[in-house]
């Protein structure tokens, strides 16, 4: 298994142009979370995903879209990108039921707008 | 709402000195608790969890944390600490009740370990 993987790894954009951020996982996890890890901040929650088709906000969902169409993809999107947007983006998963519901996360992606 | 704090926002240690890093939440429920600890360059890796049972917890390379209900309090332990433990710690709280809720995570304390 491959687990959470995240695509690009990096990425430089400039203030206003959009992209979008690809989280994968492979264990059939019902669950998907985007964060974003900045100095000092800890990681917040910028949007989440309790299962196929549908998604809920954070703690700082402004300036990003989501989408879950499959249950092994969720999307993080940016639709004008902005300096304050810089950051280090984590997805994680993890299953509905049974145990602590630990998440599992991906290897992050270190995005730069200048 | 839920939050979490750590006392601490840099430690620095000499090898073999002992850990204590303090967490400590806030929640109106049964709660599930968990510390992860991110490596320089890396994702962030599970060290260990309660959920319920003993309340000392003893995770991966020798780290330990003990929940103290009453203190609303998981801090995480370790002897004796080696470089190779220099790292940022978050702990993190979600409620065991409440179905969906993702974690809660606090801001983290990155230890130094030096020789």
């Amino acid at each position: 298994n491959a687990g959470v993987t995240q695509t690009p790894k990096f990425r430089v954009l400039k203030t206003g142009q959009s992209m979008t951020l690809l989280c994968a996982q492979d264990m059939n996890h019902e669950y998907m979370y985007w964060y974003r890890q900045d100095p000092g901040m800890g990681l917040r929650l910028i949007h989440y995903s309790v299962g196929e088709g549908t998604t809920a906000k954070g703690e700082v969902p402004d300036g990003y879209n989501v989408s879950r169409l499959k249950k092994q993809n969720f999307l993080l999107g940016l639709e004008s990108a902005a300096p304050s947007q810089t950051s280090v983006y984590f997805c994680a998963s993890r299953r509905l039921a049974g145990g602590p519901r630990e998440q599992f996360f991906g290897p992050g992606t270190r995005l730069t707008v200048l | 709402a839920q939050s979490v704090s750590q006392h601490n926002h840099h430690v620095i240690l000499s090898e073999a000195a002992s850990l204590e890093l303090g967490c400590n939440y806030s929640y109106g429920g049964t709660v599930n608790l968990f510390w992860y600890v991110q490596y320089p360059g890396q994702h962030l890796q599970l060290l260990l969890k309660y959920f319920s049972g003993d309340p000392l917890v003893k995770g991966i390379k020798g780290f330990e944390a003990e929940f103290i209900k009453s203190k609303f309090s998981f801090n995480l332990r370790k002897p004796s600490v080696q470089w190779s433990d220099t790292a940022e710690y978050f702990c993190a709280v979600n409620g065991r009740n409440s179905g969906n809720t993702p974690l809660v995570f606090g801001k983290g304390t990155r230890l130094s370990v030096i020789a």
